[in-house]
C-alpha cells in the first residue's frame, strides 16, 4: 500500500519556468514532511521540510505548500535551472519511537535550457 | 567529515553467490537503514536498526540479513543472490528525534547475473 502518492513521475521544464511536484498522503498521523533531492549517481539529500501546522515554507527558490485538510503537499521550484535536474522524493514521517519515513515514488525533473 | 560511507560501490555477482555490503557512519547516529532503489519503485526499506545490537525488518526484507554489532556500522548480507536483487542499495542513518533528517550514502550498484 502506497501511503504517499507522488506525481508526476517525470517532468520536463524549461529554464526559468516553475516546476511543481505533488504528493498526497493517507495517514493523518504523519507529522513531518521532508523533500529529498537526488542527483544522478548520488544518494538522496534533504532539501526542505515542513510541519503540518504550517501552510507554506520557502527556502530560496524552493517552496513547500501544505494543505492539511486535503492531505496534500507540493514542492514548487521557481526559476528552474538546469542544475535543478534531479530526482525529487517527497516523504512523510511518524514521530514517536522509531520514526518510520515513508517515501513517495520519486519525480525525475529535467530542466532544459 | 565522511558522513555515511558504503562499500563496495559496484559489484557483479553470480546467482547463488553471497556478499556483504558494508556501511559506516561517523555522525554518532542511533538509527541506521538499508534501502533499495529500483526504477518506478522509489526507495524501499529493507531493514533498519534503532541501536547497537538491534535490527528489524522493513518493507522488503526477504533474501537479506543485517547486523549491527557496533553503533557506527550496519552490514547488509545477501546469502544467495538472485537476479531480482539487482538494484542500487543505499545505507542511511539519522538521529532518534522527531524531525530526523536521514543522511544517505552514495549507493552501491549491485548486479546479479
Amino acid at each position: 500500500q502506497q501511503q504517499v502518492k507522488q506525481s508526476p513521475q517525470s517532468l520536463i521544464v524549461q529554464k526559468g519556468g516553475i516546476s511543481i511536484i505533488n504528493c498526497a498522503y493517507e495517514n493523518t498521523a504523519f507529522d513531518y514532511f521532508p523533500w529529498y533531492q537526488q542527483f544522478p549517481g548520488k544518494g538522496p539529500a534533504l532539501l526542505i521540510a515542513i510541519r503540518p501546522d504550517v501552510s507554506e515554507k520557502k527556502e530560496g527558490r524552493f517552496t513547500i505548500s501544505f494543505n492539511k485538510s486535503a492531505k496534500q503537499f507540493s514542492l514548487h521550484i521557481m526559476d528552474s535551472q538546469p542544475g535543478d535536474s534531479a530526482t525529487y522524493f517527497c516523504a512523510a514521517t511518524l514521530s514517536g519511537g522509531y520514526q518510520k519515513v515513508t517515501f513517495g515514488i520519486g519525480t525525475k525533473l529535467q530542466v532544459i535550457p | 567529515n565522511a558522513g555515511v560511507t558504503q562499500t563496495p560501490k559496484f559489484r557483479v555477482l553470480k546467482t547463488g553467490q553471497s556478499m556483504t555490503l558494508l556501511c559506516a557512519q561517523d555522525m554518532n547516529h542511533e538509527y541506521m537503514y538499508w534501502y533499495r532503489q529500483d526504477p518506478g519503485m522509489g526507495l524501499r526499506l529493507i531493514h533498519y536498526s534503532v541501536g547497537e545490537g538491534t535490527t528489524a525488518k522493513g518493507e522488503v526484507p526477504d533474501g537479506y540479513n543485517v547486523s549491527r554489532l557496533k553503533k557506527q556500522n550496519f552490514l547488509l548480507g545477501l546469502e544467495s543472490a538472485a537476479p531480482s536483487q539487482t538494484s542500487v542499495y543505499f545505507c542511511a542513518s539519522s538521529y532518534a528525534t522527531r524531525e530526523n533528517t536521514i543522511y544517505f550514502g552514495e549507493g552501491s550498484w549491485l548486479t546479479v547475473v
